[in-house]
């Protein structure tokens, strides 16, 4: 079991770009939350797939986008992008749509805004 | 609103010691879920302990307990026997039902050799 994958590892990129972060989910899980981390924080939601449709949305702009694909896996989009959007993103995934149930985490994308 | 506080930043204990981690929260709700979670320097979070608000037996994983107050909205987590493996990030996060996790700022643990 693979467990929780992230692609790319480290991205570069320049403000106002735009970036696509990939998640692959732990086997037989079917709902990917993604996280932001910033540098000494604790990682904040951002939002969580389920059933190929965004079910929650914490505090982020329309900027940050998603998707998840009918194989569970799930993409995060940001646009526009601004240096404070530099940080780590964690996707999580777990099984079936319950906050309750143990979400296990990927080892992140490291995104640098410059 | 929600808000976990961890008002340790950063702690250092010898090998073999005992160490307890400290973390508050606040909600106005009486059924949540409380979580410890471990980031090592290879980033990815691992869950250590988990606590139902409902119970009030503290959960116990091994080495990892913790001390569950909730009329004083406090989660401590206790670390037995500490191992160099223990050296981490420690965060506090809790979940209300069918709401999202929020996480503490975290604590800096170093195990020292």
């Amino acid at each position: 079991d693979a467990g929780v994958t992230q692609s790319p590892t480290h991205l570069i990129k320049t403000r106002g770009q735009q970036v696509t972060l990939r998640c692959s989910p732990k086997s037989g899980h079917d709902t990917v939350s993604w996280y932001q981390q910033a540098l000494g924080q604790g990682p904040q939601f951002i939002f969580q797939y389920y059933e190929e449709e965004e079910r929650q949305r914490g505090n982020f702009p329309d900027r940050f986008s998603g998707h998840q694909f009918p194989n569970y896996s799930s993409e995060l989009n940001v646009n526009a992008l601004l240096l404070g959007d530099s940080a780590l993103y964690l996707c999580a995934s777990s099984f079936g749509y319950s906050s309750y149930n143990e979400q296990f985490f990927g080892p992140g994308t490291r995104l640098t805004v410059l | 609103a929600q808000t976990v506080t961890q008002s340790q930043p950063e702690m250092s204990v010898q090998e073999a010691e005992t160490v307890t981690l400290s973390c508050t929260y606040d909600t106005s709700e009486s059924n949540y879920y409380l979580f410890w979670y471990k980031q090592p320097p290879s980033r990815q979070m691992i869950l250590v302990i988990r606590q139902e608000a409902y119970k009030q037996q503290n959960a116990t994983e091994n080495r990892f307990s913790v001390n569950f107050q909730k009329a004083a909205k406090s989660f401590s987590l206790k670390i037995s026997d500490s191992q160099l493996g223990d050296t981490a990030m420690y965060f506090c996060a809790f979940l209300l039902e069918d709401d999202k996790i929020i996480f503490g700022k975290g604590t800096r643990l170093h195990i020292l050799p």
